[in-house]
This record gives C-alpha cells, structure tokens and sequence, in this order.
C-alpha cells in the first residue's frame, strides 16, 4: 500500500464549485505540504502544516484554503474554483523532528490532476 | 529571495551516452540540495541528496556534488537507459523546512 494516497485522482469541475482535495499518510510523519505543478513552472508550494496546530500560507496560497483533520490528513480546498487552478496537484509529507534536522526528504502522493472549466 | 534554476528541456539522449543537467541556487546560508524524479503518471521521489558543501549524493548511477564556491549542484550519469527517461527537478530546502524547486528538465532517452 502507498505510504502517502491523494484523492481524487482526477477530478473536472465547473468555475465557481467548491472543491475538496483529500490527502492521507501512513508514515507517522508530522510535516505535510501541498504544491501545485504547471508545464514549464515545476513545483510550488501552497501551504504547509508541520503539525496539527500549524498551518503557514507557501507562496502561491490565494483561492485556496486547507485543514488539518489529524497527523495524518491534509486537505486542500478550492471554495470558488477558477480555470487558472487547472494543474496537477501533489501531496508530500516529511519528519523533521525536533527543530530542523538538516537534508529531511520529502515523500510525495501520485497527485490529482484537476480540470476546471 | 531562495530559487534554484535548472537547465530546460527538454533533453534527448541516445542509450548510454554521458548526462549531465545544471542547477544552480541562491539561497542564504547552506541549503540542503536535492534531485526529485518524476517518472510518467507519478508523483516525485527522491533521487539524491547532499546536505553540505562537497558532499556528494549518488543512486542508481546518477552524482551530483554540492559546489558552494559556484552554487552549483549539477546531475550526472555515465551512461544512461531509456529507463531514465523522466522529468528531474533540483530542489533547495530553506531553514523553515520547505523546498524550492526549479523548473524541471524533461530526459528523454533513445534506444
């Protein structure tokens, strides 16, 4: 079983829909991320929780919102899509610790590709 | 502010011929450095990773070394496969924990 499971897979929705990306982890880690990845622009981060009680906007965070339900999901939602949110979406997840442990890796999810019309 | 810029593709390659891919970072103080792969229809993995200056991280035949004097962490392989054929990304991770990730370089490899 996937250490890290992301759904949907895919997902086409209408302009204005609210929408709920849905993200879950067995690795026991308490970090977890949501990026976006467009062609020709890699990837870029949304927001960041590194736990429960932590939620820090990344640089790309408006027009989206998150929670976090327990360690171990993450969600992503889209309360008014638009069709410049059409992308391909990725969960990661990593264990930092205590403080910041130097060259922690980043686990990532098989993405939900979203469509908005 | 922190980035990394990596050479675009998209890169075509025959069968076992020599790979290299650029990055290079801005970043204040001494980032860890890494290489995602990110095969069709799949999410990234970690490819390899150095954490300070002329470390060198290897796997599955791919180096890269931590240049801080060029700020420079460029991906090589020897001879590759039609199998390396995927999207490679450098990413940096800043001290808040998060990582900065270029663009992406599209290999594709020929039999």
């Amino acid at each position: 079983d996937a250490d890290v499971t992301q759904t949907p897979r895919n997902r086409i929705t209408k302009t204005g829909k609210r929408i709920m990306l849905e993200c879950s982890q067995t690795k026991g880690h308490d970090r977890m991320y949501w990026y976006r990845q467009d062609p020709g622009l890699g990837l870029r981060l949304i927001y960041y929780s590194f736990d429960v009680k932590d939620i820090n906007k990344g640089e790309i965070s408006d027009g989206y919102s998150v929670s976090r339900q327990a360690q171990a999901k993450f969600s992503l939602s889209l309360e008014s899509a638009i069709p410049n949110q059409t992308a391909l979406y990725f969960c990661a997840t990593s264990d930092s610790g205590i403080g910041f442990v130097v060259g922690d890796t980043q686990y990532f999810g098989p993405g939900t590709r979203l469509t908005v019309l | 502010g922190d980035s990394v810029t990596q050479m675009e593709g998209p890169v075509t390659l025959s069968e076992e011929a020599f790979l290299t891919i650029n990055c290079t970072y801005t970043a204040t103080g001494y980032p860890s450095l890494f290489w995602y792969v990110q095969y069709p229809g799949e999410g990234l993995q970690l490819l390899l990773k150095a954490t300070k200056a002329d470390d060198k991280g290897s796997n599955k035949g791919f180096e890269a070394t931590y240049r801080k004097e060029t700020t420079s962490f460029h991906l090589e392989k020897g001879s590759v496969q039609v199998s390396d054929s995927a999207v490679y990304f450098c990413a940096l991770r800043r001290s808040q924990g998060n990582l900065i990730f270029g663009k992406g370089t599209k290999l594709s490899v020929k039999p």
